[in-house]
């Protein structure tokens, strides 16, 4: 079983809807949670940290549940531009290692 | 403002030769890591480094050594190719201490046939 697990997708959306990720984590000991986005043959960027209180950056709204270790990502009004690899990272140690989900496909139809 | 610039960018390699890829960031970051990257299996830690002089494994280090002498600079060696060290390969920095966000370079596309 891996330590940080995330549904693959796709997920497939018209533009405008509203679109969940989950995210799973086995480790406890998990300090540090965020989502990355992955665009096709890039780099993984920093979409947004995520807090036990929830937060929210425009469109898109992360929350971390620490007794049920369960990460979501909420994006709504889908954009075009949304569709990406959404990826769960979890950080845990001394050194605060990331650790990956294998991320979810978002692919957004006009 | 470079960020984390990683080298080369596509490489094919054959079956036992040996190669570096290069790593440098400008932003003085005190951790630095290599992953790979694989269909179905996310990045995956090779080897990390927590500043100058100071290396550890990852989850996948066989195969691959580094080094870090400078703070700038973590190049991943791979001492004797093999087609499954074919892969896309990230290397990653970040400052020390927790919740710090993690800049990536561009990414290596390695072949090994």
């Amino acid at each position: 079983r891996k330590e940080v697990e995330q549904d693959p997708g796709p997920f497939n959306v018209p533009e405008g809807a509203t679109v969940a990720f989950n995210c799973t984590y086995s480790n406890s000991a998990s300090q540090s949670f965020f989502w990355y986005r992955q665009d096709c043959r890039k780099e993984p960027k920093l979409l947004m940290s995520v807090y036990s209180s929830g937060n929210e950056d425009g469109r898109f709204t992360a929350q971390l549940n620490r007794a049920s270790q369960y990460i979501s990502l909420l994006i709504r009004d889908s954009k075009l531009s949304d569709s990406a690899t959404y990826l769960c990272v979890v950080a845990r140690g001394a050194t605060n290692k990331l650790i990956f989900g294998t991320g979810t496909l978002l692919a957004v139809q006009p | 403002n470079a960020g984390v610039t990683q080298t080369p960018k596509f490489q094919v390699l054959k079956t036992g030769q040996s190669m570096t890829l290069q790593c440098a960031q400008d932003m003085n970051h005190e951790y630095m890591s290599w992953y790979r990257q694989d269909p179905g299996m996310g990045l995956r830690l090779i080897h990390y480094s927590v500043g100058a002089g100071i290396t550890d494994q990852g989850e996948v280090p066989n195969g691959y050594n580094v080094s870090r002498s400078t703070t700038e600079d973590f190049p991943l060696r791979l001492l004797s190719a093999a087609p499954s060290q074919t892969s896309v390969y990230f290397c990653a920095s970040r400052k020390e201490g927790r919740g710090t966000e993690a800049f990536f370079g561009q990414g290596t596309r390695l072949t090994v046939v």
